[in-house]
């Protein structure tokens, strides 16, 4: 098993370009989630999925957008990318959140000039 | 905005110390998780306490909980230098089973050899 599988490891993005983060695994779960990192925040949730077709907005949706058409897939996709959103990108997947660990990716470390 | 604060921020010990951490979180929960992380990867979980249950171990790991105080904390015996890490507890929020988990901002643990 691969677990939680995020690509591309790095980017380097203009403002006002458009990406997409993408997010896979195979453990078939139904929760997935991601979140962003800073220095000295911790991780904020930015969007979470509780199964195909359903997503909803976390702490920090602003400037985000999310689809999850299937189980396995959940991509991140930046709008237009501002330097605010230099992070690190964690995806993350469970059976259920609560009550069940989660499983994390490696994260995109993103930076945009 | 965070549910739960760890600390200290950091903390520097030598192989063979005790290390350990804090957690305390605002409302009511219906269990604790604790994570590590490595420099440049994802999280990894650790351990799980419901909020029934004031004590549990794994390997060299000890999590308590204190609901009346909201508060647990992570003692990680007879450190070693693979110990280092940053440290992250998080909640699950009751009778929400649908909403990821809230992470805190973190302990660093340097485990000097």
């Amino acid at each position: 098993n691969a677990g939680v599988t995020q690509t591309p490891k790095f980017q380097v993005l203009k403002t006002g370009q458009s990406m997409t983060l993408q997010c896979a695994q195979d453990m078939n779960h139904e929760y997935m989630s991601w979140y962003r990192q800073d220095p000295g925040m911790g991780l904020r949730l930015i969007h979470y999925s509780v199964g195909a077709g359903i997503t909803d907005q976390g702490e920090v949706p602003n400037g985000y957008n999310v689809s999850r058409s299937t189980t396995e897939d959940f991509p991140l996709r930046l709008l237009s990318a501002a330097p605010s959103q230099t992070s690190v990108y964690f995806c993350a997947s469970t059976y259920r959140w609560g009550t069940q660990p989660q499983h994390f990716g490696d994260g995109t470390r993103l930076s945009i000039l | 905005s965070q549910q739960g604060e760890e600390d200290p921020q950091a903390l520097s010990i030598q192989e063979g110390e005790n290390a350990t951490m804090n957690c305390s979180y605002k409302t009511s929960i219906n269990n604790l998780q604790w994570y590590r992380q490595n420099s440049g990867r994802g999280l990894v979980h650790l351990i799980l306490i419901r909020s029934n249950e004031r004590e549990k171990h794994s390997g060299r790991l000890r999590v308590t909980l204190d609901t009346s105080k909201k508060s647990s904390s992570l003692l990680i015996t007879a450190s070693r230098a693979a110990d280092t890490a940053s440290y992250f507890c998080a909640t699950g929020l009751p009778f929400s089973g649908n909403t990821p988990l809230v992470f805190g901002k973190g302990t660093r643990l340097s485990v000097i050899a």
